[in-house]
């Protein structure tokens, strides 16, 4: 079992709408949670990060995080051409960060 | 620096060639992290450094990989006797502190070096 799994997509939702990214984590011990965006050919760059359970939001963007169910994802609102991205999540446990393999998300104009 | 700096950006090799690439982690990050991503797919861990000790190398692949973190000087990703399948881009990312200890803190990534391998 991968620590990090993610639905590898694509996605494609129409600009306006609400995109929904999820990620769930296999070690229970985990304590943050990151998510990073990565164009296509440039490197990933951090959008949002949480630690505690509930929602965190920034802008149009909110972080939604389960420990009990190991659960963590992404919303996007008022969805935008240039949120099209790989998203990648990401779990510090222990002495490392792993990474989910990305939700290639497509927002169509 | 301010940035995480990889250098070369580009390197190409023919098969059972050395290639070496370099990170230099942002000034006061003690944590360096090598990934390798395989065109769009997952990012795989290799090695991690605090400073310049090894802190995890369970994702390296030992016969042919190796690296290094010694001090004043950029950290560095050796592959001898490169193979087709060593063809990806490699990340280096550089943290303040590692993981969950600190309630995490994010790793900033350089622009990662593309390997070609022919």
């Amino acid at each position: 079992q991968k620590e990090v799994e993610q639905n590898s997509g694509p996605l494609s939702v129409p600009e306006g709408a609400i995109a929904s990214l999820n990620c769930t984590y296999s070690d229970r011990g985990s304590q943050s949670f990151f998510w990073y965006r990565q164009y296509s050919g440039k490197s990933p760059e951090l959008i949002m990060f949480i630690y505690s359970n509930g929602d965190k939001e920034d802008g149009r963007f909110t972080a939604q995080l389960n420990k009990a169910s190991q659960y963590v994802s992404l919303l996007i609102r008022d969805s935008q051409p240039s949120d099209s991205a790989t998203y990648l999540c990401a779990v510090a446990t222990g002495n490392q960060f792993y990474f989910g393999t990305g939700t290639s998300l497509t927002v169509i104009p | 620096g301010e940035e995480v700096a990889q250098t070369p950006k580009h390197l190409v090799r023919g098969e059972g060639q050395k290639a070496k690439l370099y990170c230099a982690p942002i000034k006061g990050h003690s944590y360096v992290f090598w990934y390798q991503q395989v065109l769009k797919n997952e990012f795989k861990f290799l090695i991690s450094f605090q400073n310049e000790n090894v802190f995890d190398e369970t994702g390296m692949p030992k016969e042919r990989f190796s690296a290094k973190c010694l001090p004043n000087s950029p950290c560095s990703l050796e592959i001898q006797a490169t193979k087709l399948e060593d063809s990806a881009v490699y990340f280096c990312a550089s943290s303040q502190y590692s993981g969950a200890n600190f309630g995490g803190t994010e790793a900033f990534f350089g622009q990662g070096t593309r390997l070609t391998v022919v």
